[in-house]
């Protein structure tokens, strides 16, 4: 089946610092999204990428969709503690039909 | 108001014992979803409904059976929990045209 590779699977910074992470996949997705999950509580959605280069900001968050619709990024700018918390990228891959794919998670700790 | 909800939030029970986790939401979607949770392994689909009379099993349906009573409940059944069953587990539901899925809060189920 569809997988996609998140990386990193962890990561460890100071407040301040900018975060990148992506994913990848061997399929092609027609829509890419970004969620934060805090602890005791569900995926929130952060961004939604609907067309192949498709750049979009979300406060200090901005993602993009790849250009060859197999691949995502995700940055956050000028991190603070609440940033803190695993953040997922999920693939859908065709519109109206298909179920997310989710990569595995990067989980964002912040060193005051 | 929340737009997803779950009950109950926590749960303990004991191995062979009949468990029920419900859903509802009022975002007025016709699909919704069930998820688990184990740490590490992100999110694996149980369960999905693109309406009232639509189920689908996901990847991990053994053990499992659901219930779609309207368009706004979805309900996860155990027949018979067992331990390897601890896990947290959402709902969550989309339209048909984005296919964004919202999460509910969460149910953290202990099987002991």
């Amino acid at each position: 089946g569809q997988q996609l590779n998140q990386s990193p699977q962890s990561m460890f910074i100071q407040e301040g610092e900018d975060v990148s992470m992506n994913c990848t996949s061997s399929s092609i997705f027609n829509t890419w999204l970004w969620y934060k999950q805090e602890p005791g509580e569900g995926p929130v959605l952060l961004i939604a990428l609907y067309k192949a280069g498709e750049l979009t900001s979300n406060g200090r968050l901005t993602a993009q969709f790849g250009i060859t619709r197999k691949d995502s990024f995700l940055n956050i700018s000028a991190s603070i503690p609440s940033d803190v918390g695993i953040y997922f990228c999920a693939g859908l891959g065709i519109q109206g039909a298909q179920k997310l794919v989710f990569g595995q998670g990067t989980r964002l700790t912040i060193n005051p | 108001d929340a737009d997803v909800t779950q009950t109950p939030r926590n749960r303990i029970t004991k191995t062979g014992k009949r468990i029920m986790l419900e859903c509802s939401q009022t975002k007025g979607h016709d699909r919704m979803y069930w998820y688990r949770q184990d740490p590490g392994l992100g999110l694996r689909l149980i369960y999905y409904s693109f309406d009232v009379k639509d189920i689908n099993k996901g990847e991990i349906s053994d053990g499992y059976s659901v219930s779609r009573q309207a368009q706004a409940k979805f309900s996860l059944s155990l027949e018979s929990a067992i331990p390897n069953q601890t896990a947290l587990y959402f709902c969550a539901t989309s339209d048909w045209f984005k296919g964004e899925q919202f999460f509910g809060p969460g149910t953290r189920l202990t099987v002991l």
